[in-house]
């Protein structure tokens, strides 16, 4: 079974820094996607950035970007320029290619933008 | 309404209750899903229905049924509940067979078991 894994339950950074947020998986497929997903407080989750694992280029959204190792199973988070905006739970995500129903979270990090 | 909706957003009940959630999709997406999110733990997928079949089961406990009566709606009956079945439950909808399947998130209904 595929585990996805975020070891930081909590951080926070100052408004306009950059931040990494961690996340592993577990997994013996070869191709797959990975997401993250927001979570403001009291508001719907939303797709931030997503990342298919026969990709070798990191995948970009503005300012949101994944350092993907395929190797070391790592898929990192990194949040340039940070806004208050930003302060959400943020979850790492998993899915197979196929039985693509399936998707596992990781536990989340709660982010905290101050000012 | 556009996106996934839920209702209610909150839910107070007891454990002899009998309670329904509501969601709700606009997107005209043929797959919905419930996901229970509990503080500190990764969301937890119960139920899956693709072109309103159930698709997925994981190990839910009969208290909670799920239903889909046509692709853009899915309730959750929930019967005796227990305290820690307390949390924050979750509908999304995604369309089956494109590249992602992206799923789109409701905001949630907050129940409390008491």
């Amino acid at each position: 079974a595929q585990t996805v894994t975020q070891s930081q339950p909590e951080m926070s950074v100052q408004e306009a820094e950059t931040v990494t947020l961690s996340c592993t998986y577990d997994t013996s497929e070869n191709n797959y996607y990975l997401f993250w997903y927001k979570q403001p407080p009291s508001r719907q989750m939303i797709l931030v950035i997503r990342q298919e694992a026969y990709k070798q280029q990191n995948a970009t959204e503005n300012r949101f970007s994944v350092n993907f190792q395929k190797a070391a199973k790592s898929f990192s988070l990194k949040i340039s320029d940070s806004q208050l905006g930003d302060t959400a739970m943020y979850f790492c995500a998993f899915m197979k290619l196929i039985n693509n129903n399936d998707m596992r979270f990781g536990a989340g990090t709660r982010l905290t933008v101050k000012p | 309404e556009t996106g996934v909706t839920q209702t209610p957003r909150h839910l107070v009940m007891g454990m002899t209750n009998k309670k329904s959630l509501k969601c709700e999709q606009h997107l005209g997406h043929n797959a919905m899903y419930w996901y229970k999110q509990s503080a500190k733990k990764p969301l937890e997928l119960m139920f899956v229905y693709s072109l309103e079949e159930r698709v997925e089961n994981n190990s839910v406990p009969s208290r909670f049924s799920p239903e889909c009566p046509n692709s853009s709606h899915l309730f959750l009956h929930l019967h005796t509940l227990q305290p820690e079945d307390s949390a924050l439950y979750l509908c999304a909808s995604s369309q089956d067979g494109t590249r992602y399947n992206e799923q789109f998130f409701g905001p949630g209904t907050r129940l409390t078991v008491l």
